[in-house]
């Protein structure tokens, strides 16, 4: 059973940083591409950015371009968001989303619980 | 990247079936059949009910169906039942290799 599981959001003050976690189970991670796809309270969704199976291809949101890195580790079947500048706007919960599959990189398919980014002073 | 277009809200009664629409430009929608759709019950993960604008994942009722002409998407739901309410998004890929979502689409059960 796939399963992706999010850590690492909380309070954090506006201008700090924040690192989220995305542990990956159940399915060959290093072959899949992974997004994280955000939801701001009461809003829709947003994508924030993707990463293929290798690194090679890494893509970003406008709104969090120069702010945020994603990043992944295929020995440790994890995906990380680095979230530096934080802006009262970026408040929301941040879903890590991988690929319906290998040949699928353009629609993420299975998702996490979500882990709430707070940031307020 | 502007989000795709789609109605606030969308009702029906049970039996009966309704149309989600939503809307891109050529360089989304129009331009790329990787056109999503996902159910997102309060409090919990989205869904994914449909890709590739028609296909539908292992487990999704064949009640669903996705459509598309030029740059608009649509998901048809027929027979409706309770378990179909909650919130619809969709979702494309894009020229510049990014995503983006819909607004999101409210559906009513009644």
């Amino acid at each position: 059973e796939v399963q992706l599981v999010e850590s690492g959001g909380g309070l954090v003050k506006p201008g700090g940083s924040l690192r989220l976690s995305c542990a990956a189970s159940g399915f060959t991670f290093s072959s899949y591409s992974v997004n994280w796809v955000r939801q701001a309270p009461g809003k829709g969704l947003e994508w924030v950015s993707s990463i293929s199976s290798s690194s090679t291809y890494i893509y970003y949101a406008d709104s969090v371009k120069g702010r945020f890195t994603i990043s992944r580790d295929n020995a440790r079947n994890s995906l990380y968001l680095q979230m530096n500048s934080l802006r009262a706007e970026d408040t929301a919960v941040y879903y890590c989303a991988s690929s319906l599959s290998p040949t699928h990189p353009e629609t993420p398919g299975y998702w996490g619980q979500g882990t709430l980014v707070t940031v307020s002073s | 990247q502007s989000a795709l277009t789609q109605p606030a809200s969308v009702s029906g009664s049970p039996g009966q079936s309704i149309t989600i629409s939503c809307t891109g430009m050529s360089s989304d929608v129009g331009g790329y059949n990787h056109v999503s759709w996902y159910q997102q019950d309060p409090g919990k993960a989205p869904k994914l009910m449909i890709y590739d604008v028609s296909n539908r994942p292992s487990g999704v009722s064949n009640r669903l169906s996705g459509s598309k002409s030029g740059n608009t998407a649509s998901l048809t739901i027929s027979g409706l039942q309770a378990e179909d309410g909650g919130d619809y998004y969709c979702s494309s890929y894009t020229s510049s290799s990014t995503l983006v979502f819909g607004g999101g689409t409210k559906l009513t059960v009644l």
